[in-house]
C-alpha cells in the first residue's frame, strides 16, 4: 500500500511569506506526528494529532507554527511570516496505534518537505 | 532538545567490514528504536528494542541496549555500498505530558566504499 506522502517536497519562500505543508499519513493510521530537521541533525518533534485532536504541541517553535487535522486523516502544518531560521526539512510520521502508552508502534515516516526561506 | 547522542559522527569503511554505532541517551525510557535515512529522503525504521530485552537482531542487524548505562548499540555486518547513510537512535520516552514522540539524537553517518 502507499506509504506516508507528503507535498511540496521542496518550498522555497521569501521572508514574511505564509507556507502550508501538505501531509498524507497510510490510511487508517490514528496517530500523526511532525517533526523539524535541521541540516546535519536529527529530527526534532513539533506536534502530536490523535484522529483528529491535537495533543500535544510543547515541540512548536513559536506562535506563527500551527498544525491542524481536521477530518482525522490530511494534516496541514502552516508557517505564518517565515524566517530563515525556519529552513529545514519538515517530517511527517503516522502510526498505526495510539502514542503516549505503555506499547509502542512503529512510525512510518514521509520523504519531508524542504523549506528553504530566502 | 536531543535526547540521544550517536558515537562516532562519521564512520568510512569497506565493503564486507562490520559497522558499529553507539548511541546515549538521558532518561528513562520505553524502548530505542533505529532508524536509517538516506540522503534526502525520509527515515525507516530499522529495527525496535524493548526496555526490558538486552539484544535483538533483524538480518545483518544486531542492537543491544544497556538500561544501567543508558547506552545501545547498533551492529551491521558484512556492509554493503548500500548501507551508506545517516543512522538515528530515538527514545519513546513515556514520561506526563509526553505522548510517545520520538526523541532522535543527531546521528552517525555511515560511508561504505565499495
Amino acid at each position: 500500500g502507499a506509504g506516508v506522502s507528503q507535498s511540496p517536497r521542496y518550498k522555497v519562500a521569501k521572508r514574511g511569506q505564509d507556507v502550508a505543508l501538505r501531509c498524507d499519513p497510510i490510511s487508517g493510521h490514528v496517530s500523526l506526528f511532525w517533526y523539524q530537521q535541521a541540516l546535519g541533525q536529527g529530527p526534532e518533534f513539533l506536534t502530536y494529532f490523535q484522529n483528529e485532536a491535537q495533543l500535544d504541541k510543547s515541540g512548536l517553535p513559536s506562535d506563527r507554527f500551527f498544525a491542524e487535522r481536521p477530518e482525522g486523516s490530511v494534516s496541514t502544518l502552516k508557517i505564518q511570516r517565515t524566517q530563515q531560521e525556519d529552513s529545514a526539512v519538515y517530517l511527517c510520521a503516522s502510526s498505526l496505534g495510539l502514542a503516549g502508552g505503555p506499547l509502542t508502534y512503529e512510525q512510518y515516516f514521509g520523504p519531508g518537505t524542504r523549506l528553504t526561506v530566502t | 532538545s536531543q535526547q540521544g547522542e550517536e558515537d562516532p559522527q562519521a564512520l568510512s569503511i569497506q565493503e564486507g567490514e562490520n559497522a558499529t554505532m553507539n548511541c546515549s541517551y538521558k532518561t528513562s525510557i520505553n524502548n530505542l528504536q533505529w532508524y536509517r535515512q538516506n540522503s534526502g529522503r525520509g527515515l525507516v525504521h530499522l529495527i525496535l528494542i524493548r526496555s526490558n530485552e538486552r539484544e535483538k537482531h533483524s538480518g545483518r542487524l544486531r542492537v543491544t541496549l544497556d538500561t544501567s548505562k543508558k547506552s545501545s548499540s547498533l551492529l551491521i555486518t558484512a556492509s554493503r555500498a548500500a548501507d551508506t547513510a545517516s543512522y538515528f537512535c530515538a527514545t519513546d520516552a513515556w514520561y506526563g505530558g509526553s505522548q510517545g514522540n520520538l526523541i532522535f539524537g543527531k546521528g552517525t553517518k555511515l560511508s561504505v566504499k565499495p
